[in-house]
């Protein structure tokens, strides 16, 4: 079964410093997505993205994140100046439209130092 | 700003029993109910969802709607140890979007 896969498991890394995170979606899927959750709370909306440009962010996803499509199978979270409250599991999920259910990936746990 | 409401739990059930979660919700115009259920540390794993009011039934999970009172429920029957873990609700919301909003979770425990 198709599944959506996540690199690397677990970055660590000290503040300040620049983390990309990578997704590879389902192949047949059009929507990514970008989640995070802090560990004990809410899983947390950061961004969508489709036809190669995002189609919702929420307030969380400020000018310190980005996403990329930088390749046919790849998409890409990229954390420009790590803090010390990124600290969190990073989910990305696809869906074959905006309006399926979304399947999510295993997750990268962020640690900033 | 829009709410999805969860008990927290843990909820306790012995195996073999129905396992019930709840969930509300505060817009009224949401579209679509998902169920994930996660297990520690892991990521949310898609069980059921739901669109219209009513029972939809899949195996040993029945999710419930009932949009006039705005919630959504999730019932295991015949629990297994294996179920233990935390129910996350997700509800899409009205307006056009649909980037669902996650609820806390209720974490379950099954004990034999």
């Amino acid at each position: 079964e198709p599944e959506v896969t996540q690199t690397p498991s677990h970055q660590v890394t000290q503040m300040g410093q620049e983390v990309i995170l990578r997704c590879v979606p389902i192949s047949n899927h059009l929507y990514f997505y970008w989640y995070r959750q802090i560990l004990g709370q809410k899983v947390e909306f950061l961004v969508s993205f489709y036809n190669n440009e995002i189609s919702e962010k929420s307030e969380i996803f400020d000018d310190q994140f980005s996403v990329e499509r930088p390749d046919g199978s790849n998409f890409t979270l990229k954390i420009r100046s790590t803090k010390l409250e990124d600290s969190a599991m990073y989910f990305c999920a696809s869906s074959v439209m905006s309006n399926n259910e979304q399947f999510f990936g295993p997750g990268t746990r962020l640690t900033v130092l | 700003q829009k709410e999805v409401e969860q008990n927290s739990g843990p909820l306790s059930v012995p195996e073999g029993a129905i396992a019930s979660l709840n969930c509300t919700y505060s817009d009224r115009g949401s579209q679509s109910f998902f169920w994930y259920r996660q297990y520690s540390g892991k990521s949310p794993e898609l069980i059921m969802f739901i669109y219209s009011n009513g029972d939809k039934e899949d195996g040993r999970f029945t999710a419930q709607l009932n949009k006039a009172s705005q919630y959504v429920s999730l019932l295991i029957r015949d629990s297994q140890p294996s179920d233990s873990a935390t129910y996350l609700c997700a509800v899409t919301p009205s307006g056009g979007s649909y980037i669902p909003t996650f609820g806390r979770g209720t974490s379950l425990i099954v004990h034999p």
